[in-house]
């Protein structure tokens, strides 16, 4: 039974471009939630999909964007990059049901801007 | 709003050596806590959980009671071995919709 899996696992990007993301979720999960986890710091939260809707929000600005395919499959896109954007991006998903349920962790997505 | 706070590292320690990890917390409500490991160039892994107050999680001889007295969650193990050597995340779930606030990790390492 495959975990979550997330691509790709490197980018390097140039300040200003556009970048996207890729998460697809632990079977039988529903959930998406992405974190951006800078180098020697815990994960931050930036948004939750569900039912293909952004649920909740943390505190990043509209550049970053989501979306939820029907699939539960999940997409997270960056605009106008900046070179602080540079971290591990990280995709989490779970079952739907409340707070008592970890998260089941990706790799992550290692995204490089210069 | 929610917040973890956890012991800073790095934790060095022998082979064999007793392991805690502290970690308080500020929440409303009454959270799910949980510890996660996170070994090099990998995400991050589910460790133990504890979803009310005194319950204990467990798994692979790491340990970790729910105080909500204390408003503490403190990582143990009795012996730890080399392969425990990893960053650790302590963190929490106070709302029903799963959003987990973490805290920035303890690095711990152990040689032999």
């Amino acid at each position: 039974d495959a975990g979550v899996t997330q691509s790709p696992t490197h980018l390097i990007k140039t300040r200003g471009q556009q970048v996207t993301l890729r998460c697809s979720p632990k079977s039988g999960h529903d959930t998406v939630s992405w974190y951006q986890q800078a180098l020697g710091q815990g994960p931050q939260f930036i948004f939750q999909y569900y039912e293909e809707e952004e649920r909740q929000r943390g505190n990043f600005p509209d550049r970053f964007s989501g979306h939820q395919f029907p699939n539960y499959s999940s997409e997270l896109n960056v605009n106008a990059l900046l070179l602080g954007d540079s971290a591990l991006y990280l995709c989490a998903s779970s079952p739907t049901g409340g707070s008592d349920y970890g998260y089941t962790f990706g790799s992550g997505t290692r995204l490089t801007v210069v | 709003g929610n917040s973890v706070t956890q012991m800073e590292g790095p934790v060095t320690l022998s082979e064999e050596a007793f392991l805690t990890i502290n970690c308080t917390y500020t929440a409303t409500g009454y959270p799910s806590l949980f510890w996660y490991v996170q070994y090099p160039g990998e995400g991050l892994q589910l460790l133990l959980k504890a979803t009310k107050a005194d319950d204990k999680g467990s798994n692979k001889g790491f340990e970790a009671t729910y105080r909500k007295e204390t408003t503490s969650f403190h990582l143990e193990k009795g012996s730890v071995q080399v392969s425990d050597s990893a960053v650790y995340f302590c963190a929490l779930n106070s709302g029903g919709y799963q959003k987990v606030t973490f805290g920035t990790g303890t690095k711990l390492q152990v040689i032999p």
